[in-house]
């Protein structure tokens, strides 16, 4: 079964700082990787996509994708209280399973001010 | 505005009363997807469709049952709910199951109580 691993947390930061979540995924063939930020009882809202290895930055975020490695990552620069969320990490699979898309469990992080 | 449109926001019923939770999407999107959210599990897929007449279960099927008989609609139906079916849920849609680079577009989400 695939599968997308998550340090549920609490990731608990000083607000300014850099927030540093991570990502792990069981299948090799995955194509397309995602992070969603979810507030409490909202939906999620899509951060950042990447889909080549290498860093992606969008302002203060930057996605690292490592196939090889099989791990994909969220940096977030200059943290602010507004960042406190849990971050979903979603791949996108070709093929195999129930769709082929597969959400970790995410990660609850705090940025203290 | 492009979306997905989930009703109700709140629902709380009994034990065995059947209901629905109505989802539409104005993208013109082929694929729909339900998933529950639950403390410690996170996202799990209920029911997916590629397109109408299309649908397909996800890990966590038991207890629910959908349609697709047209494009923008794909309701979920709890036709004798338990509480373990309490839980938040959230109906998702894509372009296309076969864009793999498109991210899911989610609706606002529906929380169910079961007593």
């Amino acid at each position: 079964q695939k599968e997308v691993e998550q340090n549920s947390g609490p990731l608990s930061v000083p607000e300014g700082a850099i927030a540093s979540l991570n990502c792990t995924y069981s299948d090799r063939v995955s194509q397309s990787f995602f992070w969603y930020r979810q507030y409490s009882g909202k939906s999620p809202e899509l951060i950042m996509s990447i889909y080549s290895n290498g860093d992606k930055e969008d302002g203060r975020f930057t996605a690292q994708l490592n196939k090889a490695s099989q791990y994909v990552s969220l940096l977030i620069r200059d943290s602010q209280p507004s960042d406190s969320a849990t971050y979903l990490c979603a791949v996108n699979n070709q093929g195999g399973g129930a769709d082929g898309l597969t959400f970790g469990k995410g990660t609850h992080l705090i940025i203290q001010p | 505005e492009a979306q997905v449109t989930q009703n109700p926001r709140y629902l709380i019923t009994v034990t065995g009363k059947k209901l629905t939770v109505t989802c539409s999407q104005n993208m013109n999107h082929e694929y729909m997807s339900w998933y529950r959210q639950d403390p410690g599990l996170g996202l799990r897929q209920i029911y997916y469709s590629m397109n109408v007449e299309a649908t397909d279960k996800g890990d966590v099927p038991e207890g629910y049952k959908v349609s697709r008989k047209e494009k923008r609609n794909f309701p979920l139906i709890l036709e004798s709910p338990s509480p373990n079916q309490t839980s938040l849920y959230f109906c998702a849609s894509l372009p296309s199951r076969a864009d793999y680079n498109s991210p899911l577009h989610f609706g606002n989400g529906t929380r169910l109580t079961v007593t």
